[in-house]
């Protein structure tokens, strides 16, 4: 069966820090990749996705940025954190269009 | 500009009784439809979904009813359980001959249960 695992689950991060969150599917091959944000009280914002490796769209300007270096391995960075990059972070994947999307446990970041 | 909305922020139910959870689109290019279940600090799971091609599908408990005409679809829970309390968001996608299905959520529906 198919999982998904991101890390850390929680982070603590001060203005100005770099930063890199890590999504990896297991059990599938190919699967389309995504970024999602939850804003305190808010609906799930798409920030990225991804049809292949090397291949990232971004949805909305920002100041972070993706990377697909394997097949099922994505990663959320940035330089230098903003206080509103606070947030809940979503990773998700699925096999294409007309398929549900899983997601994974979230990673909570705080940025002070 | 709110493609997907969920205008009732909460709704409460009795154990036993029925939860209609509702949604609103605007962009007509939407043809595939969901519905997600979502604790605090967790991801959402997938419930149900419909695509445009039908206007209702049903699996177990939940019936997701879905009207084009009016940009509109529902979630019905039956019989409602405590455990069913949680968050629920819609979700749109458009395929548009792609492959890869970006969804645009709701603001999400906070579901009360009450034994």
């Amino acid at each position: 069966s198919q999982t998904i695992h991101q890390w850390p689950a929680t982070l603590v991060q001060p203005v100005g820090s770099p930063l890199s969150l890590e999504c990896t599917v297991e059990g599938t091959s190919n699967p389309n990749l995504y970024w999602y944000r939850q804003a305190a009280g808010r609906g799930l914002q798409l920030l990225f996705y991804s049809v292949g490796i090397g291949q990232i769209s971004s949805e909305v300007p920002q100041n972070l940025s993706a990377s697909r270096p394997q097949d099922r391995q994505f990663i959320l960075s940035s330089k230098k954190l903003l206080l509103s990059d606070s947030g809940f972070y979503l990773c998700a994947w699925d096999l294409g269009v007309y398929n549900e999307q899983f997601f994974g446990p979230g990673t909570r970041l705080t940025v002070l | 500009d709110q493609q997907v909305k969920q205008n009732s922020p909460s709704l409460s139910v009795q154990e036993g009784r029925i939860s209609i959870l509702n949604c609103d689109y605007t962009n007509s290019m939407f043809d595939y439809f969901l519905w997600y279940k979502k604790y605090p600090a967790e991801g959402p799971t997938f419930l149900i979904s419909i695509s445009s091609i039908k206007d209702k599908n049903e699996d177990g408990r939940f019936t997701v009813f879905l009207n084009k005409s009016a940009k509109h679809l529902s979630l019905h829970i039956v019989p409602s359980q405590p455990g069913d309390s949680a968050v629920y968001f819609c979700a749109a996608s458009a395929s548009g001959g792609t492959s890869y299905g970006k969804l645009t959520f709701g603001q999400g529906t906070i579901l009360t249960v009450h034994p």
